[in-house]
């Protein structure tokens, strides 16, 4: 299985502040690497697919960069909607597998 | 709008079986494949295999295999997720969502599962 892991675990920042994920998998992915967003109680909501395109609704202060085994979604401009925790999650082989996650909360 | 509605809660004993449905309206049901992911309390998200909608045709994560089946229901628009031999482990929310570019774009609202004696 391809293990994705994600840093930091959980991470504070003021609203405004530019904040960074990473994700780092096992084994290439070839941009098969998608980005989503859980707040609590709520289902995943997609946010980035392929690594580094922006899913349809998204505020454009979320990008993804794209590598064969690192990646990082950033948020530009941290807002208090996006207090949350982010999962990283490949789908270029079975079984798709997901980062542990990255909490973001306010500092 | 794209919706996935799934089945209520449930408390199952130890060595029962568990069905989840899903229920899928506004596209067209048949061109789309589903994923099953689960979520134990205050944990990660686990991959628990897909099922197209329109073949029927399945693949299941190793961890479950023997232990869940997928089925559906084309005049129904509904997905259904049958775990079997139910351990505490398996108390989780579970969710359906839906692939479009090998990603999970809409996903339904959660069913959580206890398992207790």
């Amino acid at each position: 299985d391809i293990q994705m892991t994600q840093s930091p675990s959980s991470l504070s920042a003021s609203v405004g502040d530019r904040v960074t994920i990473a994700c780092r998998a096992s084994q290439s992915v070839r941009n098969y690497l998608n980005w989503y967003q859980q707040k609590p109680g709520k289902a995943p909501k997609l946010l980035i697919y392929a690594a580094s395109k922006l899913q349809t609704g998204v505020p454009s202060r979320f990008s993804g960069s794209d590598s064969e085994t690192n990646y990082t979604l950033t948020i530009s401009g941290l807002q208090p909607e996006d207090f949350a925790t982010y999962f990283c999650q490949q789908s270029y082989h079975t079984p798709w597998t997901f980062g542990q996650g990255t909490r973001v909360d306010i500092k | 709008q794209v919706q996935l509605v799934q089945s209520g809660a449930e408390v199952k004993k130890p060595g029962a079986s568990v069905q989840v449905s899903c229920r899928a309206s506004g596209y067209s049901f048949s061109s789309y494949v589903i994923h099953w992911v689960r979520q134990a309390p205050g944990q990660g998200l686990e991959w628990m295999g897909r099922i197209h909608a329109g073949t029927s045709n399945t693949k299941y994560s190793e961890q479950f295999q023997g232990r869940i089946t997928f089925t559906r229901d084309t005049s129904a628009s509904t997905v259904y997720m049958e775990l079997s031999s139910l351990r505490s482990e398996d108390t989780s929310i579970y969710y359906c969502a839906r692939d479009t570019y090998d990603d999970l774009d809409f996903w339904g609202q959660g069913t959580l599962v206890t398992v207790s004696s």
